[in-house]
């Protein structure tokens, strides 16, 4: 069954600690992202990926970093820099290069909601 | 810069019709797209439009004005499940990131 993975669902950490988010999808997809997504707010894009070990910062990367070894993955790491880590992050991954363009729509995972204690 | 508008809530009674409103300001334009998420979960794909005009899928419809920078999302024969957040999202000049606006909460009542 084709799809997009985030793992853990729910996650805890402690303040000052770093910790990673997976996200995998096995749909061939070109381009992954990360967005950051706070009550009552829209998706923020933290960093985005077209193509396997390159990737560009978003308009809110400070404090995240990523990598993008396999096609498949694109894991989120959550720095201890990052001042205001408590949110539900969403990664969500499309083709770049089809002749129909609607079919470069984001598919996007269920979510990992990340809790600071 | 980039930035798209929405308005923050709407409301709505069953069986109605509503309109959502969509202004963006970017850097380039290559295509909106419509998603909607329900509280907790993941953005659903709703439509998608890169040349000006309607497109129509059952209730739903998605309008763009490249010139205004405008799109709307029309919901008909509004239905209780419908009650949910709505994002509108645009794709960057470079064609790859999808820039989101804040959404529109849509409470659908009886």
């Amino acid at each position: 069954d084709g799809g997009i993975t985030q793992s853990p669902k729910y996650l805890f950490r402690k303040e000052g600690q770093n910790v990673t988010l997976s996200c995998e999808q096995n749909l061939n997809h070109d381009a992954m992202y990360w967005y950051r997504q706070d009550p009552g707010q829209g998706l923020r894009l933290i960093y985005y990926s077209q193509i396997v070990n390159d990737f560009q910062k978003g308009d809110i990367a400070e404090g995240y970093s990523v990598s993008r070894e396999k096609k498949e993955s694109f894991p989120l790491t959550v720095t201890s820099a990052q001042k205001n880590p408590t949110a539900f992050y969403l990664c969500a991954s499309s083709h770049l290069n089809t002749r129909d363009l609607q079919t470069r729509r984001a598919f996007f995972g269920q979510g990992t909601r990340l809790t600071v204690v | 810069g980039q930035n798209i508008d929405q308005p923050t809530e709407m409301t709505a009674t069953e069986g109605a019709i509503v309109q959502i409103n969509c202004t963006y300001q970017t850097s380039g334009f290559n295509g909106l797209f419509w998603y909607q998420q329900h509280a907790g979960e993941a953005p659903t794909f709703l439509s998608y439009n890169v040349l000006d005009g309607l497109e129509e899928k059952g209730r739903f419809s998605s309008f763009l004005s490249r010139s205004k920078g405008y799109s709307y999302l029309l919901l008909k024969e509004l239905q209780m499940k419908d009650s949910a957040s709505y994002l509108c999202a645009v794709r960057d000049r470079t064609g790859t990131a999808l820039i989101f606006g804040k959404g529109t909460t849509l409470s659908v009542s009886s």
